[in-house]
């Protein structure tokens, strides 16, 4: 079945370590994000890859860094520079089509606890 | 830049009762309008959108939205809601131009009574 997975779905870093989430899609979208989700915030925009070897910063992307070397893939590395990385993560894709034909599907997310 | 406002943190409301969560957005042009539902612990499942056309909206699960213009509001409704549908709502906006990015608001947790 075509989908996003994540993974993995739940876990812990000591601080001051870096660490990379995965995301990996099969849905050949073009386009990829990675959201952040803290509690009463909605989801804030991370970073953005509209095409392989390229990505923007999204709206709070201190303290994060990607890459985006496939088209499936887009890995988020959690730095220690983040000062409050202790969150959920999740990863979209869609096909980078301007509306109507297009629309986000999500992974199931990663529940990031550094401590 | 666009920005999407959910007035109503928490809403609860008693199985096989009406249900309208609100969405408030701030955008220039007609923007592009979505629903999206997330169960704990899940990834976001689109229920709706709205980009051009009939104003109202149908989508899955019985739920349908109505985009006015005049009060830059895109709210969700369902005539009965079921225990099932106990979750967080969060509307979210897209600008026509540039990259497709979305802004969410700030979420909507719904609980449902017995």
């Amino acid at each position: 079945d075509g989908g996003i997975t994540q993974s993995p779905k739940y876990l812990f870093r000591k601080e001051g370590q870096n660490v990379t989430l995965s995301c990996e899609q099969n849905l050949n979208h073009d386009a990829m994000y990675w959201y952040r989700q803290d509690p009463g915030q909605g989801l804030r925009l991370i970073y953005y890859s509209q095409i392989v070897n390229d990505f923007q910063k999204g709206d709070i992307a201190e303290g994060y860094s990607v890459s985006r070397e496939k088209k499936e893939s887009f890995p988020l590395t959690v730095t220690s520079a983040q000062k409050n990385p202790t969150a959920f993560y999740l990863c979209a894709s869609s096909t980078g089509a301007r509306p109507p034909n297009t629309e986000a599907f999500f992974g199931q997310g990663t529940r990031l606890t550094v401590v | 830049a666009q920005s999407v406002t959910q007035p109503d943190i928490h809403i609860t409301v008693s199985e096989g009762a009406s249900l309208e969560l609100r969405c408030n957005y701030s955008y220039g042009a007609t923007p592009y309008l979505f629903w999206y539902v997330q169960s704990p612990g899940q990834g976001l499942q689109l229920l709706l959108k709205y980009f051009s056309g009939d104003t109202l909206v149908q989508g899955i699960k019985g739920f349908e939205a109505e985009f006015k213009r005049s009060q830059s509001s895109f709210n969700l409704r369902k005539p009965s809601v079921h225990w099932s549908d106990a979750a967080e709502y969060f509307c979210a906006v897209d600008a026509i131009q540039g990259a497709q990015k979305l802004v969410f608001g700030q979420g909507t947790r719904l609980t449902i009574n017995p």
